[in-house]
């Protein structure tokens, strides 16, 4: 079982809709969870971190947290040409060693 | 600017040679990692380092080595061992676990 599993998409979304991408984590243990935007041939950027349960909320993006679930997902309000990108999940179990999921592919249709 | 600093952009790579890709950051982060991306497989953790001097081994470290001679540089040479080494190579700095990442912009190597 991977540690962290993603669904590699593509999703593809109209402009103004609401993306959502989800993430599954093995180890009930983990401790903070994070979510990484990436464009084609880029680097990924940090755009979003959750430690509790709940949503965390951040201009168009909230990130929501199940911990008894084991998942993270990833909201994307009033979608824009620009948000269409590689999404990259990322859990931390404690200490400095991070494990990424595969990434989704959005894509956002003007 | 705060940043790091990934150099060449674009590397080839001859059969049986090695290379060093470098990696410069003047966060005054202590911890550092090299990442390696493949199509369809995510970041996969090469190296990482929390001190100056002191590194570990990651998931795929075989055929890669470093060095953490001072805080602010981690060079990651991709030896002749390493029989797979096209990729696209991420180094990362972090102040604690609950931070993330921040990534360079990254350093593609070619085997040609």
């Amino acid at each position: 079982q991977k540690e962290v599993e993603q669904n590699s998409g593509p999703l593809s979304v109209p402009e103004g809709a609401i993306a959502s991408l989800n993430c599954t984590y093995s180890d009930r243990g983990s401790q903070s969870f994070f979510w990484y935007r990436q464009y084609s041939g880029k680097s990924p950027e940090l755009i979003m971190f959750i430690y509790s349960n709940g949503d965390k909320e951040d201009g168009r993006f909230t990130a929501q947290l199940n911990k008894a679930s084991q998942y993270v997902s990833l909201l994307i309000r009033d979608s824009q040409p620009s948000d269409s990108a590689t999404y990259l999940c990322a859990v931390n179990r404690g200490g400095n060693q991070f494990y990424f999921g595969t990434g989704t592919s959005l894509t956002v249709i003007p | 600017d705060g940043g790091i600093t990934q150099s060449p952009k674009y590397l080839f790579r001859k059969e049986g040679q090695n290379v060093t890709l470098s990696c410069e950051q003047n966060l005054n982060h202590d911890a550092m990692y090299w990442y390696r991306q493949d199509p369809g497989q995510g970041l996969r953790l090469i190296y990482y380092s929390q001190i100056v001097n002191d590194f570990q081994k990651g998931d795929i470290a075989e055929g890669y080595s470093v060095s953490r001679e001072k805080k602010e540089s981690f060079p990651l040479t991709v030896t002749s061992a390493q029989k797979n080494p096209t990729a696209f190579y991420l180094c990362a700095t972090e102040i604690t676990g609950n931070y993330g990442y921040t990534f360079g912009s990254g350093t593609r190597l070619t085997v040609v």
